[in-house]
């Protein structure tokens, strides 16, 4: 069975602090998401990384996917208020056509 | 204008009922997807869609029908609903079947059955 492993699970700081949560699972992907979810919504995707190393960025929060494909972390630096949410990332398999989601990391930024 | 839409946003029913949960989207989309999130928030993904043409069919009870009249609408079906059942459905939308695609999300609809 394949995993996604989010770490940590939940994380409270203050604002203006940074952060960094990791994906991890033994399974190679051949391209991996993030998404934030709000209470009440659907989940809305942040950024898609496809190619090993790769790193990107998106204003205050920056994805990297691992070399060898099987893990990622997202960054948040200097944390706001409005970044409270559930990060999950998914990966997608091609081998085996399959798209798993994370367990997911619930952040709430303290003002 | 909404993007994905789902109707009913909330659905409490009591068990051994059938129930249907509608998905429209309008970004012109091929794909369009079902997704189970439990009291854990774990999301999972149950069916998928491509042209009206089922393509991924997760291990889920045959409880569980999917149907799409055009690739706008992906309902679902549930028979003889049971209190596991009881959790937040997300109807999702991409422009190719190929889920590294970027996916837009409904709102959800959150069943409960008592």
């Amino acid at each position: 069975t394949q995993l996604l492993e989010q770490s940590p699970q939940f994380l409270s700081i203050q604002e203006g602090e940074n952060l960094t949560v990791y994906c991890n699972s033994s399974s190679v992907f051949s391209s991996l998401q993030w998404y934030r979810q709000e209470p009440g919504e659907g989940p809305v995707l942040l950024v898609t990384v496809v190619t090993g190393g790769e790193v990107k960025k998106l204003k205050r929060l920056t994805f990297q996917f691992g070399d060898a494909r099987k893990d990622s972390s997202l960054h948040i630096t200097a944390a706001q208020p409005g970044d409270t949410g559930l990060y999950l990332c998914a990966g997608f398999t091609s081998g085996t056509y399959k798209y798993i989601f994370g367990t997911g990391t619930r952040l709430k930024v303290l003002a | 204008d909404t993007a994905v839409s789902q109707t009913p946003k909330y659905l409490v029913t009591q068990m051994g009922n059938d129930k249907s949960i509608k998905c429209e989207q309008n970004l012109g989309h091929d794909t369009m997807y079902w997704y189970k999130q439990d009291s854990k928030k774990f999301l999972k993904i149950m069916f998928s869609y491509n042209n009206k043409e089922l393509i991924i069919n997760e291990t889920v009870p045959n409880r569980f029908s999917p149907k799409s009249p055009d690739k706008a609408h992906l309902n679902l079906h549930i028979n003889s609903l049971e209190l596991g059942d009881s959790a937040v459905y997300f109807c999702a939308s991409s422009q190719s079947g190929a889920l590294s695609y970027e996916q837009y999300f409904g709102p959800g609809t959150r069943l409960t059955v008592t």
